[in-house]
């Protein structure tokens, strides 16, 4: 069974570049679209990118000029970077398997997830 | 971006009930449309995708229909265990977005 998990800091200085690594465990990283998804506090979810095992990537153009999408096969891990954070990207930080069939993609499972504080 | 709305935000059940959520696109989606269940401090997880597909595990009261823009979920039977918010998550585009969620509590 397919497992993720987020890990970082959970606190960033204005400015400064959010860095999250998602560890998946008991499966491949192959054939999938790992993704990257948030929520701040009291708000709705919002999809900030996926990378595919290949390296394709594809983000949410609000975040596209920041965000950056890894992957690490050899470590079946895939990480996050988003620079010139502000207070507004204060939100749990969830990673995500997206499950392609034909033209169709949902996502699962899903890590716990991980509070990003952006404050000084 | 395609925009997803839900009604109600919130409601009051009690166990037993039969409760449905809407979910709206304001552009059609075909059947690209995924609902989530999501409580505190627990990894959100799929119910439905593609709109109909009841996700392997995920009990049979919880079903999804809809094409186009509008979307239900429906829980036939209230268990305890469903007292949590409910998203909808359209895959027709990107950027995907979600429904802002629809909170499901104990009356």
């Amino acid at each position: 069974q397919v497992q993720l998990q987020e890990s970082g800091p959970g606190l960033v200085q204005p400015s400064e570049t959010l860095s999250l690594t998602c560890t998946v465990s008991g499966g491949s990283i192959s054939s999938h679209y790992w993704s990257w998804i948030r929520q701040p506090p009291g708000k709705g979810l919002e999809w900030i990118g996926y990378i595919y095992y290949s390296g394709s990537t594809n983000y949410n153009p609000s975040l596209k000029s920041r965000v950056t999408i890894s992957v690490d096969t050899s470590k079946t891990q895939f990480s996050l970077k988003l620079i010139s954070v502000t207070t507004a990207d204060t939100a749990v930080y969830y990673c995500a398997r997206g499950v392609p069939s034909g033209p169709y993609i949902w996502f699962d499972p899903w890590g716990q997830g991980t509070l990003v504080t952006v404050s000084s | 971006d395609i925009q997803m709305t839900q009604s109600p935000s919130s409601l009051s059940a009690s166990v037993g009930d039969r409760v449905t959520i809407t979910c709206r696109a304001n552009q059609s989606i075909g059947i690209y449309l995924n609902w989530y269940q999501q409580k505190p401090g627990i990894a959100p997880k799929v119910l439905i995708y593609v709109a109909s597909t009841l996700q392997s595990g995920v009990p049979s009261r919880f079903s999804g229909s809809g094409s186009g823009t509008d979307f239900t979920l429906t829980i036939s039977s209230l268990q305890p265990e469903d007292f949590a918010t409910y998203s909808c998550q359209q895959t027709y585009s990107t950027p995907f977005t979600f429904g802002p969620g629809t909170k499901v509590d104990i009356k």
